[in-house]
Formats: C-alpha cells, structure tokens, sequence
C-alpha cells in the first residue's frame, strides 16, 4: 500500500534550535515535497525534489533546507528555528503522470 | 501573485442541498486539477481531479465542472451530508509538476 511515513509527529524546540524533519515514501515516486500549512494561507510549498540529489526551491524557502539523500527519503532542515516557523508541516509525494501527491500524516513543530 | 483562488473562504449548507466550491487560476499552462477534502486533525487526501481535456468529471455526489476559457472550476457537492463538513483544497499542477494550491474553502453541513 502507498505510504508517506513522516517523523518526529510532534516536536517542541527553542528559537535557535535545530530541527530536522524526516520523510520516507515507500512508493517509487520521483517526486518529494515539502509543505506548510497555517491557518488563512492554504498549503505552501516549501521544496521539492524530483530525485535522489535534487532540489527545487518552493514559494516559502527562506529559513529551510532540504535534502533529498535517496528516492525514498526527503530531509527539512531548520538549522535556526524561528516562532514564525511553527506550523503543521507535510510531506508529499508523485510521480510526474497526472497523479496527485500522497501526503503523509503531518508534524507539528512549535518553536518557543 | 496566486496562483490558484478558491471562493468562499467558509460555506454552510443544510444536508440535502447542494454545496457549489468555486476556484480559479492564473496560469493557463496548468495541465492537472486535483481537488483535496480535509478533516480535522488529518492530512489532505484526494477526492476528485480533471485534466483540461475534459469539462466535466463525475465521481458519485462530487462532480467537477471546467472553463478552460475563463480559467474556472467548480466542485458540486450534490445530496451534501453532515460527513462531507471539510475543508475542500483545489489545486494545480504545471510542467514542472509543481502542484499549487488554493487557500481552501471549509463546508460546514448541517443536519
């Protein structure tokens, strides 16, 4: 069964912190993202990837990094961490033919 | 500039009638329109999609209608029950398979 597996769920952190968030799709998908949600803005796409080594910057870049080590996983890295970054963040995944992506289940990051 | 609108930001229907979601786009590159229904505390999931082939998709009560020309669609939400109170995303796709997304519209349906 299709699956996008995101990790931590929950995270507290500090501002200033060093957060790294974790994705893994099981479904030979080429295409990895990473999104944002807050309430009044929608989901905004943070980066993407269309393959291990790849990476493609999204509408929301500034304060992440991503990394993209093997088709199957997708790093968002918040190397200071900031309030304005807590949110609820997903993970997604596709392949380029007219499939729409598969999200994972979320984590919620608050940043004290 | 949005890419993708959505209108209204909250509506509320009896059960029964019908729910009308409206969303427009900028880009009339946009090959690939996934709409996404999401309940509290959960993550998006798909419920219906077009491609701009077609002006009108059906799957049960939720039936998508395209204007290529305008740059619209809509979601009809026939027969609306209390279990379709959701937030509706529409979203779109480019060539770069770069998926944008609406600001979304919550349906609230009443028993």
């Amino acid at each position: 069964e299709a699956a996008v597996t995101q990790s931590p769920r929950n995270k507290v952190t500090v501002t200033g912190g060093n957060v790294t968030l974790s994705c893994r799709q099981t479904n030979s998908h080429n295409y990895m993202y990473w999104y944002r949600q807050d309430t009044g803005h929608g989901l905004r796409l943070i980066h993407y990837s269309y393959g291990a080594g790849n990476l493609q910057i999204g509408d929301v870049p500034d304060g992440y990094k991503a990394t993209r080590t093997t088709q199957e996983d997708f790093f968002l890295l918040l190397e200071l961490a900031s309030p304005s970054q807590t949110s609820l963040y997903f993970c997604a995944s596709s392949e380029h033919n007219n499939q729409a992506p598969l999200f994972g289940e979320g984590t919620r990051l608050s940043v004290l | 500039q949005q890419q993708v609108r959505q209108s209204p930001q909250s509506l509320t229907v009896w059960e029964g009638e019908t729910a009308i979601l409206n969303c427009s786009y900028e880009d009339s590159t946009f090959d690939y329109f996934p709409w996404y229904w999401q309940f509290p505390r959960e993550s998006p999931a798909l419920l219906i999609a077009i491609r701009p082939v077609s002006n009108k998709k059906e799957d049960g009560r939720f039936t998508i209608f395209f204007n290529k020309r305008e740059k619209k669609l809509s979601l009809h939400i026939t027969d609306s029950q209390p279990g379709d109170s959701a937030t509706y995303f529409c979203a779109a796709r480019n060539s770069n398979n770069r998926i944008f997304f609406g600001d979304g519209t919550q349906l609230v349906v009443k028993p």
